[in-house]
């Protein structure tokens, strides 16, 4: 399979509890991004790396929220004491970088969070 | 204030016939747009895309213009068919605040096709 992967796809966490999601992007993509969708809305955009480097971050993003990308492969997405107001759909795409012909997004299958 | 806006929230057609789903949007510095296509309780599929460069592209039974002086888009999927019941997603890339990087989707729009 050369899609994106998301790890885990579920997860339920209590209040106050810190988790961390996983993104392998297509590989052959160096640009990687995060959104979040919640219930009757569109995915909006958290973060992007062009590689390793974080080149933008919404204002969605609070400082609870971290996201890494060391090697320029692989994402990790962490959210700090959660709160109820975190539980939503977290996606990852990928892409190549703007300026080749290929614009789109492939998306990952998602993970969903529930913080009770 | 949203961006990209799809002011249909639900929309019902009969198998065969055609499906129009519309997609307006604020920012003129938008310089492409795409199609999404989600299933519950996956991530969203690529559908089909236009460059602001063009006003139509087509691929198989979907069809996408873009009309910019009316800051409008439209997928037509024809004809359409049961197995594209689905929640479709219309997005919009760069110009934003000076991005290059994220789309902007609108909410959506429900598409079912009866039998």
């Amino acid at each position: 399979d050369t899609g994106v992967s998301q790890d885990p796809r579920h997860k339920i966490t209590k209040r106050g509890q810190n988790v961390t999601f996983r993104c392998d992007p297509i590989s052959e993509h160096n640009r990687l991004y995060w959104y979040r969708q919640t219930l009757g809305q569109g995915p909006e955009f958290l973060t992007y790396f062009q590689n390793e480097a974080q080149l933008e971050k919404s204002r969605l993003l609070s400082d609870r929220f971290s996201a890494e990308r060391p090697k320029g492969s692989f994402s990790t997405l962490e959210i700090q004491r959660t709160e109820q107001g975190d539980s939503a759909m977290y996606l990852c795409a990928s892409s190549l970088p703007r300026g080749l012909e290929s614009y789109e997004q492939f998306f990952g299958p998602g993970t969903r969070l529930t913080v009770l | 204030d949203q961006q990209v806006k799809q002011n249909s929230p639900s929309l019902s057609v009969q198998e065969g016939r055609i499906s129009i789903l519309n997609c307006d949007y604020t920012n003129s510095m938008f310089d492409y747009f795409l199609w999404y296509k989600k299933y519950p309780a996956e991530g969203p599929t690529f559908l089909i895309s236009i460059s602001s460069i063009k006003d139509k592209n087509e691929d198989g039974r979907f069809t996408v213009f873009l009309n910019k002086s009316a800051k409008h888009l439209s997928l037509h999927i024809v004809p359409s068919q049961p197995g594209d019941s689905a929640v479709y997603f219309c997005a919009a890339s760069g110009g934003y605040g000076g991005s290059q990087g994220n789309l902007i989707f609108g909410k959506g729009t429900k598409l079912s096709v009866k039998p």
